[in-house]
């Protein structure tokens, strides 16, 4: 069966600093990959989508990037993190219509 | 560009009651409509996916149906109960996105014992 792993679950970093978050897919091969924030009070934003291997398309201009080094691994990173990058993120997959989510990595910058 | 929009933005009803959430969408070309639950701090859960040809799907005690033309969606549950205290959240794929959804702010359901 299908899983998606995502870590960590809570993160707490400071203004200016890196950002690596990770998602990984399993059971699946080639799948669609999606970066999504959740910020409060405004819904869930679609950040970033990879269709294959080093494909990345931004949906949105930010203080992120994203990155698919293998067909089923997706990264979120950031060279140095803002205020404004605290948020929920989601990491999702999907072959076909039905899209599948992982835990989510609940990030806090201070 | 696409916008979905839920109402109400929350509800809380007493256990036993049946209720029904809303969602309606902007633009009419979509691939499906999805409704999924998410629980505080936790990632999404996929309830129901009702294609663009379709006008309903159930599973279990949740009916959601599609009316495409008028950009309307409702998610109806029977019996409710304390367990189905979550957020609600629908979203909807556009035609030629690469599957990408569009999601509302979502309801915030409270269902009191």
């Amino acid at each position: 069966s299908q899983t998606i792993h995502q870590w960590p679950a809570t993160l707490v970093q400071p203004v200016g600093s890196p950002l690596s978050l990770e998602c990984t897919v399993e059971g699946t091969s080639n799948p669609n990959l999606y970066w999504y924030r959740q910020a409060a009070g405004r819904g869930l934003q679609l950040l970033f989508y990879s269709v294959g291997i080093g494909q990345i398309s931004s949906e949105v201009p930010q203080n992120l990037s994203a990155s698919r080094p293998q067909d089923r691994q997706f990264i979120l990173s950031s060279k140095k993190l803002l205020l404004s990058d605290s948020g929920f993120y989601l990491c999702a997959w999907s072959v076909g219509p039905l899209a599948f989510f992982g835990q989510g990595t609940r990030l806090t910058v201070v | 560009k696409q916008e979905v929009t839920q109402i109400p933005a929350a509800l809380s009803v007493p256990e036993g009651e049946n209720l029904v959430l809303n969602c309606s969408f902007t633009d009419s070309a979509i691939y499906n409509l999805q409704w999924f639950r998410q629980d505080p701090g936790k990632g999404l859960t996929s309830l129901l996916l009702i294609q663009s040809s379709q006008r309903e799907q159930t599973s279990g005690r949740l009916n959601a149906s599609l009316d495409k033309s008028s950009g309307r969606s409702t998610l109806y549950i029977a019996a409710s109960q304390p367990g189905d205290s979550a957020t609600y959240l629908c979203a909807v794929t556009g035609l030629g996105s690469n599957y990408k959804l569009t999601f509302g702010k979502g309801t915030l359901l409270t269902v009191n014992p």
